[in-house]
């Protein structure tokens, strides 16, 4: 079975710009969790949805933003893009009743 | 006081070592607790997870969880080169549909030498 797959892998953009990145989850996964990380850190927690419903969001400002579709696969989207957004983005999908998440290869954003 | 705490390391064992990774969180309602290893420049990779205090095997991998003291380890027996890569814990976030949110720790880098 397809693992969770993310795109782009790589990309730059700069200062103000806008990005979208992509996420198709694990087949039989509904619920996306998207997470941000910076060199030197553990994963951070952006967002969480569930059967196409916002279900958690961590302390990021309203930038960031996100959604899911029919599909269950999602997008997460940065507006007015600041140096300190270069990072590993990385989504997730949740094994059900487990908690247990299974990462894609992430998305490498680079804002100059 | 940081949600998950673990020692960034490095933490150096020579192969066929026993390598000790340890973690506290600090949420009491916290309920799921997992291991994830990290190669440099790849994604996080889930190797454990565990619920009830106790140990839990797999393989060459143990963790053990104490709720009491609010502290969760990993035990990596008969370490190997390839096991070199940075150690994450993660707590699952209470509340709601928790599933999918999870506070990390700054991880530990461990270094297996020959």
């Amino acid at each position: 079975d397809a693992g969770v797959t993310q795109s782009p892998t790589h990309l730059i953009k700069t200062r103000g710009q806008h990005v979208t990145l992509r996420c198709s989850p694990i087949s039989g996964h509904k619920s996306v969790s998207w997470y941000q990380q910076v060199l030197g850190q553990g994963p951070q927690f952006i967002f969480q949805y569930y059967e196409k419903e916002e279900r958690g969001r961590g302390n990021f400002p309203d930038r960031f933003s996100a959604r899911q579709f029919p599909n269950y696969s999602s997008e997460l989207n940065v507006n007015a893009l600041l140096l300190g957004d270069s990072a590993l983005y990385l989504c997730a999908s949740s094994k059900p009743n487990t908690g247990e998440l299974f990462f894609g290869e992430g998305s490498r954003l680079t804002v100059l | 006081q940081k949600e998950v705490e673990q020692n960034s390391g490095p933490l150096s064992v020579p192969e066929g070592a026993i390598a000790s990774l340890n973690c506290t969180y600090s949420d009491r309602g916290s309920q799921s607790f997992f291991w994830y290893r990290q190669y440099s420049g790849k994604s996080p990779e889930l190797i454990m997870s565990i619920y009830s205090n106790g140990d839990k095997e797999d393989g060459r991998f143990t963790a053990q969880l104490n709720k009491a003291s609010q502290y969760v380890s990993l035990l990596i027996r008969d370490s190997q080169p390839s096991d070199s890569a940075t150690y994450l814990c993660a707590v699952n976030i209470p509340g709601g549909t928790s599933y999918g949110k999870l506070t990390f720790g700054q991880g530990t880098i461990l270094t297996v030498h020959p």
